[in-house]
């Protein structure tokens, strides 16, 4: 049973365009949703959150857009730039603070 | 420099041999948590301690122990009872009540 879901495994795009990396999550009780980004060999570093009592936050180039009522929320990358080449994890904590991972997607930035 | 130091990167093991991977913080964190990475999917949650000489299970504990003798220090074992050990292990921390772990580089597990 995946309480969180990133249903595309990759996701190839032109440097210089928007980057659009999507999650779904099933479990209304999460309340804070964050994006990391890994690359290969090493740790996951956190990239950006946002909590279930907003619908969007921004950190330059990085926004993500939560849209509650449809249990999704995305990441948007622009520019995208080629060491945003990575697989991206979606999380989901609730109360307890324990945090449940997507699959990930792999984003390649082509140049 | 503040950060988790994972040891070793690589490790090669034989079937029926325990082995224990290193986690330690300098970043005063309360909380330690270790993970298991398999291609394709997601991260997956062994073990986690929030407090010395505490620690919980995670969704796949089976094959794998803990000890949490000081703040600094998390190590796992896994041990002959984990029948599909190999994987990429990630050893992560936070102070308690907060949602971003900061994480170690890892560490690569290959049976052979």
């Amino acid at each position: 049973d995946q309480q969180v879901k990133q249903n595309s495994p990759s996701l190839s795009v032109q440097e210089g365009r928007i980057s659009i990396l999507n999650c779904d999550y099933t479990n209304s009780m999460f309340d804070y949703f964050l994006w990391y980004k890994k690359y290969p060999a090493e740790g996951p570093t956190f990239l950006i959150s946002i909590s279930s009592i907003k619908d969007k936050n921004e950190d330059g180039r990085f926004t993500v857009f939560l849209n509650k009522s449809a249990k999704h929320l995305s990441l948007h990358i622009v520019p995208s730039q080629p060491g945003d080449s990575a697989v991206y994890f979606c999380a989901a904590s609730d109360s307890n603070y324990q945090l449940i991972w997507g699959a990930g997607t792999k984003l390649i930035i082509k140049p | 420099d503040g950060g988790i130091t994972q040891s070793p990167k690589y490790l090669f093991r034989k079937e029926g041999q325990n082995v224990t991977l290193s986690c330690e913080q300098n970043l005063n964190h309360d909380a330690m948590y270790w993970y298991r990475q398999d291609p394709g999917q997601g991260l997956r949650l062994i073990y986690y301690s929030q407090i010395v000489n505490d620690f919980q299970k995670g969704d796949i504990a089976e094959g794998y122990s803990v000890s949490r003798e000081k703040k600094e220090s998390f190590p796992l074992t896994v041990t002959s009872a984990q029948k599909n050990p190999t994987a990429f292990y990630l050893c992560a921390s936070t102070h308690n009540g907060a949602n971003v772990l900061t994480f170690g580089a890892g560490s690569r597990l290959t049976v052979l």
